[in-house]
């Protein structure tokens, strides 16, 4: 079965640049969303096929996933207190929806 | 604005039938452009995805849970349903239902992402 590796935990100063890979073998050639989970609430889609926004998403929030690689990033920028969650990436795969790990965000 | 709301027991014993109804309010949940999800999450882990239901019945399940799962739609009553047999302690998690668009053409899978979720009911499976 595919396999989507976030890792655990990433830390960020606020203010500055955070990027929570998710990597899976030929991500590239797959869409990735991307879901910001804070305690005790559901998940929220931040990020739909590789870089797409939802509405009510800011633009500080980005994703890529090169077509040839095997990591997708979500990047957020200028990091806020508000930012602090856990990050889940997610695909289709043969029949199956797969979610990764998820990475708990920290800002410091 | 639509919501999607879960409901049923908290508590379900070893070996029973685990069974949940979303209901979709403020929009129909026989939209041609969505399709009707579950996903659950264990305490403290992550997530993940049991089955997606379209309005007309027809049902995507998960490998993993195919042999146990069972997903229903009742559009009179803007509800669809989850069941989920034989249960264990290992089915003890927080149960979300959500919407995922429906998709087009050979790339429809790639259109499968929630964007909009219910707040999720916690389920223990204890005796």
């Amino acid at each position: 079965s595919y396999e989507l590796t976030q890792p655990l935990s990433v830390s960020v100063a606020l203010g500055q640049t955070a990027r929570i890979t998710c990597g899976g073998d030929n991500i590239g050639s797959k869409n990735v969303h991307w879901y910001q989970q804070k305690p005790g609430q559901a998940p929220v889609l931040v990020i739909y096929r590789d870089s797409n926004w939802p509405s009510g998403i800011p633009e500080r929030f980005s994703g890529s996933n090169p077509g040839n690689g095997n990591t997708a990033i979500l990047t957020i920028s200028r990091a806020q207190a508000g930012d602090e969650a856990d990050y889940y990436c997610q695909v289709w795969d043969f029949s199956t929806v797969v979610f990764g790990g998820g990475t708990k965000l920290t800002v410091l | 604005q639509l919501q999607l709301q879960e409901s049923g027991p908290g508590l379900v014993k070893p070996s029973e039938s685990l069974s949940l109804s979303c209901t979709v309010s403020g929009g129909s949940i026989s939209s041609s452009n969505y399709y009707w999800g579950w996903i659950r999450q264990s305490p403290g882990k992550g997530l993940e995805w049991i089955g997606s239901i379209y309005y007309s019945g027809t049902t995507h399940y998960n490998p993993s849970l195919l042999s146990r799962v069972t997903l229903s739609v009742d559009t009179s009553k803007n509800q669809f349903s989850l069941k989920l047999s034989s249960v264990t302690a290992a089915d003890t998690a927080v149960y979300f239902c959500a919407r995922h668009p429906k998709g087009f053409g050979n790339s429809w899978f790639n259109y499968w992402y929630f964007d909009l979720w219910g707040r999720g009911t916690l389920v223990t499976v204890s005796s």
